[in-house]
């Protein structure tokens, strides 16, 4: 199975900053013959199914606001808030679907300081 | 809009049958993406349990040790989960998702405990 390392495990940012997540991949997950990176990112409010956020490693899914951004490949990447908001404390989670088992990363817990 | 909705008991015995049923609304289980299960526990966070697409071809988590099937039905656009032989560490958040890519689509999640 490929094993999602996220680190922090939490972090805290003031309101308007910037937050930055990282995605450690055990082996490459970049498909040379596609292109493309098999990686996404999820957020989870409480009570609430994860919403995908980013996927292909950096392309943002519809109606999700242009201060995420994910960057990376083949076993390293991020995931960044800028201008942070109230509205993201949240969970954050990356996940691989380069291959089966998918699997997803422990999750970095986003508060505001 | 597709919309996801999870339903089934709440509660099972250990060493029972854990059954859940997805009902896929606003399209049709007949597109060309694969309906999937996934849960969430405190202790392993999210875990990708299997999925299906409406031929029938399904694929599964090896972790589960062969303990799972998902199976379609096309008649009532839904798709469904059984869990056997399960345990304490089987209590989790259920969700079915679709998977375009990846799970673009979640239903909003069902608990279910193992106790007796």
């Amino acid at each position: 199975d490929i094993v999602l390392t996220q680190s922090p495990d939490s972090l805290a940012v003031s309101l308007g900053e910037r937050a930055t997540i990282n995605c450690k991949s055990s082996q490459s997950i970049f498909f040379s013959s596609t292109g493309f990176n098999y990686l996404a990112w999820f957020q989870q409010k409480p009570g609430q199914p994860p919403k995908l956020l980013i996927y292909w490693a950096s392309i943002r899914e519809s109606g999700v606001p242009d201060r995420f951004s994910g960057s990376g490949s083949e076993t390293d990447f991020t995931l960044t808030i800028n201008n942070l908001q109230a509205e993201d404390v949240a969970l954050y989670y990356c996940q691989q679907y380069y291959s089966s088992p998918f699997t997803f990363g422990q999750g970095t817990k986003l508060e505001i300081e | 809009q597709v919309q996801l909705q999870e339903s089934g008991p709440r509660l099972v015995k250990p060493s029972g049958t854990l059954s859940l049923s997805c009902a896929v609304s606003g399209g049709s289980i007949s597109s060309s993406n694969w309906w999937s299960w996934v849960r969430q526990s405190p202790g392993k966070g999210l875990e990708w349990i299997g999925e299906i697409f409406h031929s029938g071809n399904s694929n599964y988590n090896p972790s589960l040790k062969g303990r799972v099937t998902i199976l379609v039905d096309k008649s009532k656009n839904q798709f469904s989960l059984k869990l056997t032989s399960v345990t304490a560490a089987d209590t989790a958040v259920y969700y079915c998702a679709r998977r375009f890519k990846t799970f673009d689509i979640w239903g909003q999640g069902t608990m279910v405990t193992v106790s007796s």
